[in-house]
């Protein structure tokens, strides 16, 4: 069975304070994809970025950077600079091989950046 | 692309009363999935649809709630009747037929039940 752990529920930082909102996840697959979505005040589910399995490069986006470690079963996501605009509830999700891009998330975790 | 689209935004309903909501996949997307966001049980599927079949609807809660896919452009998910602990945001998402393809949401459809 899939699982996805986000233990931080909600996280609070001052503006330019960088913030690292953490996922475990757990999965008997050998391949499969992690997500992470972002859900801004008005609601909507906003597509962030994919990995698979394969894949353990970091990658760096702008401010936003992920470590994706296989070993530790994690996918971290870190945000560099904040800005109060990254105030939002993230998620990270997962999908198993042959799953159908069906996804699992996890609890989410609230950031509030305050100015 | 107009993303999807999900109608309507906003319903409030009486106990009993049947809802449904609606939803347009994105143009060439073969997958359709339903997910329900409550506090207490954050974001779960309902129900997936490929090529307008369903595949998997175990995530359905009770016999009250039923979804179609009559055509490649359009999903509904009733609710009949609707209970006050059907209140919640109910998304609608498509992907593209592609193993570990990202999922586009809609923006959502606020129900209360009072």
């Amino acid at each position: 069975a899939q699982k996805v752990t986000q233990a931080q529920t909600e996280i609070s930082v001052v503006e330019k304070e960088d913030v690292t909102l953490d996922c475990v996840y757990e999965t008997r697959d050998t391949t499969y994809y992690l997500f992470w979505y972002k859900q801004p005040p008005s609601g909507e589910l906003v597509f962030l970025i994919r990995r698979n399995s394969f894949d353990e490069q970091n990658e760096i986006s702008g401010r936003y950077s992920w470590n994706f470690q296989k070993s530790t079963s994690s996918f971290n996501f870190t945000i560099t600079a904040s800005q109060v605009v990254d105030s939002a509830v993230y998620f990270c999700a997962l999908s198993d091989n042959n799953a159908g891009n069906m996804l699992t998330f996890g609890g989410g975790t609230r950031l509030m950046v305050k100015p | 692309d107009a993303g999807v689209i999900q109608s309507p935004r906003h319903e409030v309903t009486e106990m009993g009363q049947e809802v449904t909501l609606r939803c347009k996949p994105i143009s060439g997307h073969n997958s359709l999935f339903w997910y329900r966001q409550t506090m207490m049980r954050g974001l779960e599927l309902l129900i997936y649809f490929n090529n307008n079949v369903p595949i998997d609807d175990s995530g359905m809660p009770e016999d009250r709630f039923s979804a179609k896919m009559p055509n490649a452009s359009f999903s509904t998910l009733k609710i009949q009747p609707s209970e006050p602990r059907d209140s919640a945001v109910y998304f609608c998402a498509s992907t593209r037929d592609r193993e570990g393809t990202e999922a586009f949401f809609g923006q959502g459809t606020r129900l209360t039940v009072v």
